[in-house]
């Protein structure tokens, strides 16, 4: 089955600067990739999401990028703020089949003021 | 809020005792997923619901656990006979499209 995994476990940067986590995946059937973030005591929260047939992706100050052929993929957040506190979660799913995710171990993503 | 809501948010139980969740999830979402959370960890699969059919069920899933979405609209999740080890967040979400799934904010079970 498929397997995630997700580096590093826990990223410290200052306020302003960039955060970038990276994940691989073993099932190259898979053809999703969302990213959640979730804060204490609260459910995930779908923050962005690639499929296979792009590259990248990005959202203001969020952005993910895909390697089908290395099988990996990467969430990238500029000019962090402490806003972007949280653990952060990257997953993967064959949209063709039950759809569901697997996900990796987390970041604990931490901004210095 | 239109979002997904689960209740209830916090569950203490004794062991041995028999527990249900419910989920609502957000309208017109006919695809409902249930995933366990133990801490530090990611979300793991249980099930997925479309409409009320229960389409799969992962290996996680004990015989203790029972799964249902009558009519296509809420789940519940049941868990009978609790051990320790089923304590956990439970997590539900729910998605329209095969693609962004939505999650909500969870209950968590501990078993004493």
């Amino acid at each position: 089955g498929e397997n995630v995994e997700q580096h590093p476990s826990t990223l410290s940067v200052q306020e302003g600067d960039s955060a970038v986590i990276k994940c691989t995946y073993s099932d190259s059937a898979s053809n999703y990739f969302p990213w959640y973030k979730q804060e204490l005591g609260k459910g995930p929260q779908l923050i962005i999401d690639i499929r296979s047939n792009v590259g990248e992706k990005k959202d203001q100050r969020i952005a993910v990028t895909l390697n089908k052929t290395a099988k990996h993929f990467s969430l990238h957040i500029t000019e962090t703020q402490p806003e972007d506190s949280a653990v952060y979660f990257c997953a993967a799913s064959r949209s063709q089949a039950a759809q569901k995710l697997v996900f990796g171990q987390g970041t604990r993503l931490t901004i210095n003021p | 809020d239109t979002g997904v809501s689960q209740n209830p948010r916090h569950k203490i139980t004794k062991r041995g005792q028999n527990v249900t969740f419910r989920c609502d999830p957000i309208s017109e979402h006919n695809r409902l997923y249930w995933y366990r959370q133990t801490l530090g960890q990611g979300p793991e699969f249980l099930t997925y619901f479309q409409n009320e059919a229960q389409l799969e069920k992962s290996r996680l899933l004990s015989d203790r656990f029972s799964a249902e979405r009558p009519k296509g609209s809420f789940s519940t999740l049941e868990i009978q006979r609790t051990e320790q080890g089923d304590s956990a967040m439970y997590l539900c979400a729910s998605s329209l499209t095969v693609y962004e799934q939505y999650f909500g904010p969870g209950t968590r079970l501990t078993v004493t």
